[in-house]
């Protein structure tokens, strides 16, 4: 079946740090990736997203290329700022409807 | 324009009692999915429901735990009989519709944590 593996977290980095979130997958067919964010409190908000390979979602700084050859969907900012602090959810969606298959999530603190 | 709308956001009951979740969709949406995160674990697909009719509750477990969406009114996800390991969270979701260029692109609500005791 499908899935999605994402690196442990929690990550924590100084503000102005570079970013980079691992993401990998397995599923059947082509599926549509995506990385939502949950800040604290909140629900999760779609941050970005890219639906066939080589695409580039981007989104408030950050990015993440579809990388059809490694499985991958890692996302990275240059430059993260403490109100980037949140955990970040790897997914992905084959087939119809809007079922998605989410990643354990990773959670990032950013620190002055 | 107010988003998904889950209460109670907190939830407290005891072994064998009944938990009843609520989601209001943002307006507008008509499709409904209720996730549950496990402590340590990633969201679960449980059930994806448009009014009136279950879509896909494939993710739902066999037992006791039920969910509809009425003509009026939110969406409901009941548990009976509660045990320990309902303790999570659950999320519901809304979308306004399953087209190809917005698949997969959800709006969450906060959140439901339910505490078994």
């Amino acid at each position: 079946g499908d899935s999605v593996t994402q690196m442990e977290g929690p990550v924590t980095l100084s503000e102005e740090a570079f970013l980079t979130i691992n993401c990998t997958y397995t599923a059947t067919g082509y599926p549509s990736l995506f990385w939502y964010v949950q800040y604290p409190g909140e629900g999760l908000q779609l941050l970005l997203k890219a639906t066939k390979a080589d695409d580039k979602g981007s989104n408030k700084g950050f990015e993440a290329t579809y990388r059809k050859e490694t499985t991958s969907f890692h996302l990275e900012k240059g430059s993260v700022q403490v109100s980037d602090s949140a955990v970040y959810f790897c997914a992905l969606h084959t087939g119809g409807g809007n079922k998605l298959t989410f990643g354990t999530g990773t959670q990032l603190k950013v620190e002055l | 324009n107010a988003g998904v709308m889950q209460n109670p956001r907190h939830l407290v009951r005891r072994r064998g009692q009944e938990a009843r979740l609520r989601c209001s969709p943002m307006k507008g949406h008509s499709h409904v999915y209720w996730y549950r995160q496990l402590p340590e674990e990633g969201l679960k697909f449980m059930v994806y429901l448009q009014k009136e009719n279950i879509i896909d509750e494939s993710g739902m477990p066999k037992e006791r735990f039920s969910a509809e969406f009425p003509k009026e009114g939110p969406s409901i996800l009941r548990i009976q009989q509660v045990v320990r390991g309902d303790s999570a969270a659950y999320f519901c979701a809304s979308s306004s519709s399953t087209a190809a260029r917005t698949a997969g692109e959800l709006f969450f609500g906060e959140g439901s944590r339910l505490t078994v005791l």
